[in-house]
């Protein structure tokens, strides 16, 4: 079955100390590998697409990398505005464009 | 501006009412999609439409229904058979023809009295 994992479920954070939010996916035949940023009450926002192992994309304190097996997302030296809410989704190869995602990982960052 | 616009942004519905949802895009997008969110649980597809006159059920379309008459518009109806409908709804949109970056709208939240 085709399934997006993220962990933890839950994290805090100082503000400045760094951390990786982890997404492991069972999916054959990965055709991107997607990260979303959800404030409470809203809709998710886009902020990295991968498609293939190796490949790394970075956006002020974020930086997002791909496995084979799992994509990271590594926050540099947070401050209190990344708390939200980071999801992970992934799009198979061949038919429509359907996005499998997961639950998400709450991410609180205290001064 | 370009972008995606839900309405309402809450919505309450009695007990054997149906209730649509509004979902308008100004970015040019061929493909429209639906999404139900539910506490602690990713995202879930009810429908999507891959161009005008033309959608496709999701993962969980029972009790829902949509249509697609202009490209701009998506709404979705959630109907009397849906038995639990309390939950935060998103709609999406993305160019289509292979491109995958989905870009969302605000989300209607909708409650059962």
């Amino acid at each position: 079955e085709d399934q997006v994992t993220q962990s933890p479920e839950a994290l805090r954070l100082q503000e400045g100390e760094s951390s990786s939010l982890n997404c492991s996916y069972t999916v054959s035949g990965l055709r991107g590998l997607f990260w979303y940023r959800q404030d409470p009450g809203k809709g998710p926002e886009f902020l990295f697409t991968l498609y293939s192992a190796g490949e790394e994309k970075e956006k002020e304190r974020l930086k997002a990398t791909l496995t084979k097996k799992e994509s990271f997302l590594h926050i540099t030296a947070p401050k209190p505005e990344d708390s939200a809410t980071y999801l992970c989704a992934g799009t198979l190869s061949g038919g429509y464009n359907k996005l499998i995602f997961g639950a998400g990982t709450r991410l609180a960052v205290h001064p | 501006d370009g972008g995606i616009t839900q309405s309402p942004k809450y919505l309450f519905r009695k007990e054997g009412q149906n209730v649509t949802l509004s979902c308008e895009q100004n970015l040019n997008h061929d493909a429209m999609y639906w999404y139900r969110q539910d506490p602690g649980q990713g995202l879930r597809l009810i429908y999507y439409s891959q161009i005008v006159n033309d959608f496709q059920k999701g993962d969980i379309a029972e009790g829902y229904s949509v249509s697609r008459e202009k490209k701009e518009s998506f709404p979705l109806t959630v109907t009397s058979a849906q038995k639990n409908p309390t939950a935060f709804y998103l709609c999406a949109s993305s160019k289509g023809r292979g491109n995958n970056e989905q870009f969302f709208g605000p989300g209607t939240r909708l409650t059962v009295l």
